[in-house]
């Protein structure tokens, strides 16, 4: 049972472009949607997060958009670089209250950028 | 170092052996995660500590896994009767408490590759 379906499987973005990576979710009860990013062979990272009070947060080049109504969120990566092509995940958590800290990870968005 | 720790970084296992895979948490974070993932795919939760008490262990795939934290600090899994199935990359991750909404940020570790051959 896949929680969090993401797309694309892989995506490539020209140098200055912007990447976007989306995902979409089941369960109402999730009120936490972090985005990390893995470098091969290394553990993932903590890119950007967001909460469901919010339809937008921007850190940097980076902005997660979010539709409650649509149970769907979605990275936007501005002016693409690089060093940005990695493997994005996006991923879900259920609101505190019941909460044992567990994320549900989308399948992975490999990037490439090109110079 | 500050991070996280894991060891070994490679585990080759021939099917039916025990393995142990360690972690050292980033010191003083209360919230221990150990994820499994397959090659391609997103991590998937295995089990959940907060100090040395194992709060979730839904993820676990059978009995033959078992994880423990008996200090609260550093955390064993333990991998009984390896099966080929079980290759794949097991993540640890820490957080200074994941009951603070300003916390809730997983640190990962570079993970250890279980090969079962």
């Amino acid at each position: 049972q896949q929680q969090v379906k993401q797309s694309p499987q892989s995506l490539i973005v020209q140098k200055g472009g912007i990447s976007i990576i989306n995902c979409a979710y089941e369960n109402t009860a999730f009120d936490y949607f972090p985005w990390y990013q893995q470098f091969p062979g290394k553990g993932p990272a903590l890119l950007i997060a967001i909460r469901p009070d919010v339809s937008e947060k921007k850190e940097g080049r980076f902005t997660i958009s979010f539709n409650k109504s649509a149970k769907q969120f979605s990275l936007h990566i501005m002016d693409s670089q690089p060093g940005d092509s990695a493997t994005y995940f996006c991923a879900a958590s259920p609101n505190r209250s019941s909460n044992t800290g567990k994320l549900i990870f989308g399948q992975g968005t490999t990037l490439q950028v090109k110079p | 170092g500050a991070g996280v720790s894991q060891s070994p970084r490679y585990k080759v296992a021939k099917r039916g052996q025990d393995v142990a895979l360690r972690c050292d948490p980033i010191s003083g974070h209360v919230s221990l995660f150990w994820y499994q993932q397959a090659l391609g795919q997103g991590p998937e939760f295995l089990t959940y500590f907060q100090n040395e008490a194992q709060l979730d262990k839904s993820g676990l795939p059978s009995d033959r896994f078992f994880a423990e934290r008996p200090e609260g600090s550093v955390s064993t899994l333990k991998i009984q009767r390896t099966q080929q199935e079980d290759s794949a990359v097991y993540l640890c991750a820490s957080s200074f408490s994941f009951d603070s909404p300003t916390n809730e940020k997983l640190f990962f570790g570079s993970g250890t590759q279980l090969s079962v051959l």
